[in-house]
């Protein structure tokens, strides 16, 4: 079945600095969507990608649907103390129900 | 707006006994999921609703667990007996509708449970 991979796994960065995580998967996916989950909290939306190569920013957040419609990636600028989560990407299969499909995610912690 | 209410936020129970959470989406959401998410691992689909109707149980343990939701509103998972590899938080999510251009699904605060 469809499956997401996410690297790095983890990582350890200054405050300041820019941070660059990657999803991929082995299936195309119509939608691919950035999560973010703070501990205790479900995962809150960050970002959509409805169209392949489409590049889209939220503030200090930036992600692109690959060409191929099998990988993201989410780059988040300056990063500051409140960045420190999991980032979850997920992929929505079309189907009659479309079915969204979650990666194994990326924590990040951030240095002050 | 109100958002994903859960209940309850934590469970500890013996293996072999039984639990039951409750979820209430999203007033007029059509769509509700429930998704376990192990320690350190993604949130994996266990069931979804579109409406009353359940449209993909797949990866549901059905020896075990069940769902159901009545009224196309708020919704109960049960675990019925559980077992130590259940110890997971559940996340309800739901979203307004399906088809294109979606995906956004708001989840509410989870459900963790121990199981001993």
């Amino acid at each position: 079945g469809q499956q997401l991979n996410q690297s790095p796994q983890s990582m350890f960065i200054q405050e300041g600095e820019d941070v660059s995580m990657n999803c991929t998967s082995s299936s195309i996916f119509n939608t691919w969507l950035w999560y973010k989950q703070d501990p205790g909290e479900g995962p809150v939306l960050l970002i959509a990608l409805y169209k392949a190569g489409e590049l889209t920013s939220n503030g200090r957040l930036t992600a692109q649907f690959g060409i191929t419609r099998k990988d993201s990636f989410l780059n988040i600028s300056a990063s500051i103390p409140s960045d420190v989560g999991i980032y979850f990407c997920a992929g929505q299969v079309k189907t009659s129900y479309d079915k969204v499909i979650f990666g194994p995610g990326t924590s990040l912690s951030v240095i002050p | 707006e109100a958002g994903v209410a859960q209940s309850p936020r934590y469970k500890i129970i013996e293996k072999r006994q039984s639990v039951a959470f409750w979820c209430n989406p999203i007033s007029g959401h059509a769509t509700l999921y429930w998704y376990q998410q192990i320690l350190g691992q993604g949130p994996k689909l266990l069931i979804q609703f579109q409406n009353n109707g359940v449209v993909d149980d797949s990866q549901l343990p059905k020896d075990r667990f069940s769902a159901e939701r009545l009224k196309g509103v708020d919704s109960t998972l049960k675990i019925q007996p559980a077992k130590l590899e259940d110890s997971a938080v559940y996340l309800c999510a739901s979203s307004l509708r399906p088809g294109p251009n979606t995906g956004e699904l708001f989840f509410g605060e989870g459900s963790r449970l121990t199981v001993l």
